[in-house]
């Protein structure tokens, strides 16, 4: 089965400063890699995904970016966080028809 | 267009008793998948029961089932014998075919004792 790492577990970064969210995954080879955000106590909402090395699709027009440098490997970047960009973020991977393996997420706090 | 919904966002239900978490979808696909996951405070996401569009019964993990209703378009949550542990936000989601995942906005749900 399939074993997803991400870190950091929180993080407090003020406005304007570079993020770097890493997610790398065991268990699998050329899984489907997602990241969501999640707003307090609301749904997730689908940042980017990705269906193999350097392909990226984004679902929302932001601040924020993706890349996939190895297969098992997915990063989430920002060169100058925004508040707006406060909330959950969760790494996904899933292979085939089935459901998706989650991380334990990375809370960041933008001040 | 809203594929998932989860009308309630809020349930209470007394420790030892059953519980219904409602959720309806929107697809024109044949195939396709429903799923619920329940996610403690502690953020993470934990998958709970998976139903297939073409399964004809509905699915069973332990204390938890999915009622089924294809052409209601209906996939509820029952929890059987509730413990204060199932207190959590509960996300029921939906994927077509290899398409990506879609999640309701959530149902919160209190066990009390």
């Amino acid at each position: 089965s399939q074993t997803i790492h991400q870190w950091p577990a929180t993080l407090v970064q003020p406005v304007g400063s570079p993020l770097s969210l890493e997610c790398t995954v065991e268990g699998t080879s050329n899984p489907n890699l997602y990241w969501y955000r999640q707003a307090a106590g609301r749904g997730l909402q689908l940042l980017f995904y990705s269906v193999g090395i350097g392909q990226i699709s984004s679902e929302v027009p932001q601040n924020l970016s993706a890349s996939r440098p190895q297969d098992r490997q997915f990063i989430l970047s920002s060169k100058k966080l925004l508040l707006s960009d406060s909330g959950f973020y969760l790494c996904a991977s899933t292979e085939g028809y089935y459901g998706y393996t989650f991380g334990s997420g990375t809370r960041l706090t933008v001040v | 267009a809203q594929k998932i919904t989860q009308t309630q966002p809020g349930m209470f239900v007394q420790e030892k008793e059953a519980v219904t978490l409602d959720c309806t979808y929107d697809t024109s696909d044949q195939s396709y998948g429903l799923f619920w996951y329940k996610q403690p405070s502690s953020g993470e996401m934990i998958f709970l029961i998976y139903q297939g569009s073409y399964d004809e019964q509905n699915a069973t993990e332990g204390r938890y089932s999915l009622n089924f209703q294809k052409a209601r378009k209906s996939a509820n949550l029952v929890i059987s014998a509730s413990q204060l542990g199932d207190s959590a936000m509960y996300f029921c989601a939906m994927r077509e075919g290899r398409n990506d995942m879609r999640f309701g906005a959530g149902t919160r749900l209190t066990v009390k004792p």
